[in-house]
Formats: structure tokens, C-alpha cells, sequence
């Protein structure tokens, strides 16, 4: 059982939008930032999106972070194929002094 | 080109040890922490350990404390990963991460491709 957690699923067609929640506590979430990262099947994860809201260069600005209290969202606008992933949370947890990580959310383009 | 390359990862009888390491190129090592992160066949991410550019400070995943131990050698550009005490539950593929900042809880920006460790008798 994760300590942030993520609906298991998602899913949009083309064109559309969609978000992953992320849902942790005052411990994770509520004081430090949040992270998203991508993983394509059978490859490495990819960092999507950092501090809550800064998207790394190269990712596309379809993909939007935000953070309210002890939860966040990750949404995907003008969805498209190669969106299809698993898509991941993460938080340092100052209560366990280390990193925290959502179940993942895997996301179908349908 | 920035570059993560692990190794060290293989088959291992339970109760025994294993070191994993991660060659880094491209980018100034001594500058940046490094973490480990593994995911078991057909489940999530779960961090493992995380270390200080320096190697000062580390910390550890309860499932792994006491057992593994994180460490690099900043003139080699390597991290590493001594496990020892393996269980079945640590199957998984182990992933080496560089850590945006110099800090510990900061983006991992950059992953390797990942080592298999089987732990089974």
C-alpha cells in the first residue's frame, strides 16, 4: 500500500483532458513539493514534472502540475497515442525522512 | 550526452549479498545526489536510498534499512549499492537516478536503463 495515493486508472481519447489525482498528507504533500514522472512500457521513468508545477525542458506544455494542500494533479490537455503510460507521483515525506511514491496511475488513450 | 549505466544486477540466493553500481558520464558527478529506485516485475516505482553529493548524508527506505547501504566514489563517478541479506521481496529491477540539485529531496532528472536483481533459490 503506497503512502500517496493514485486512482490505478485513466483514460481519454484524442484530443481530450485528463488528470491523475495524487493524494498524500500534511507530511508529504502538505510541506514539501510534488514530482510526476512518466514511464513508457518497458522503459526507464521520465521526469514530467517538478517543484508542483515546473515542466524539465523538452516535455510538452500539454502536461500541467498543481498542488492544493495535501493533494495534487497532473493534467494531460490535447491528449494524443504516445501519452499511453504509467504515470507516477512522488513526495519526500519528512516523517519517514525519505521519498514517498503514488502506486501509479496507468493511462489508456483509447 | 548525460548518461546513467548500472550493473552488478543477477540471480542471488535468499540471505545473500549483491553490490550494484552505477557508471556516470556527461555531467559533474561530485556535484549532484544520487538515489536508487527499484520496481518489482509488474508493480510501481519504490525508492530505496538517496545520497548527498558529498556523501555525507544518506538515507534509506525502511524495507531496506539495516540491509543495504548506499555509497559513491566521487574520483570514479560511480555510485553504489551494497545489499545484502536478500529477501524474495527484493526482486526487482534497480534504477540509479541523478537528483536535480545538489540536494537529497529535490527531481530525479535522469535514470539509467536498470539492473534485474533476482533474488530465489
Amino acid at each position: 500500500q503506497s503512502v500517496l495515493t493514485q486512482p490505478p486508472s485513466a483514460s481519454g481519447t484524442p484530443g481530450q483532458r485528463v488528470t491523475i489525482s495524487c493524494s498524500g498528507s500534511s507530511s508529504n504533500i502538505g510541506s514539501n513539493y510534488v514530482y510526476w514522472y512518466q514511464q513508457l512500457p518497458g522503459t526507464a521513468p521520465k521526469l514530467l514534472i517538478y517543484r508542483n508545477n515546473q515542466r524539465p525542458s523538452g516535455v510538452p506544455d500539454r502536461f500541467s502540475g498543481s498542488k492544493s494542500g495535501t493533494s495534487a494533479s497532473l493534467a494531460i490537455s490535447g491528449l494524443r497515442s504516445e501519452d499511453e503510460a504509467d504515470y507516477y507521483c512522488a513526495a519526500w515525506d519528512d516523517s519517514l525522512t525519505g521519498w514517498v511514491f503514488g502506486g501509479g496511475t496507468k493511462l489508456t488513450v483509447l | 550526452e548525460v548518461q546513467l549505466l548500472e550493473s552488478g544486477g543477477g540471480l542471488v540466493q535468499p540471505g545473500g549479498s549483491l553490490r550494484l553500481s552505477c557508471a556516470a558520464s556527461g555531467f559533474t558527478f561530485s556535484s549532484y545526489g544520487m538515489s536508487w529506485v527499484r520496481q518489482a516485475p509488474g508493480k510501481g516505482l519504490e525508492w530505496v536510498s538517496v545520497i548527498s553529493d558529498s556523501g555525507g548524508s544518506t538515507y534509506y527506505a525502511d524495507s531496506v534499512k539495516g540491509r543495504f547501504t548506499i555509497s559513491r566514489d566521487n574520483s570514479k563517478n560511480t555510485l553504489y549499492l551494497q545489499m545484502s541479506s536478500l529477501r524474495a521481496e527484493d526482486t526487482a529491477i534497480y534504477y540509479c537516478a541523478k537528483v536535480i540539485y545538489s540536494s537529497v529531496a529535490d527531481a530525479f532528472d535522469i535514470w539509467g536503463q536498470g539492473t534485474l536483481v533476482t533474488v530465489s533459490s
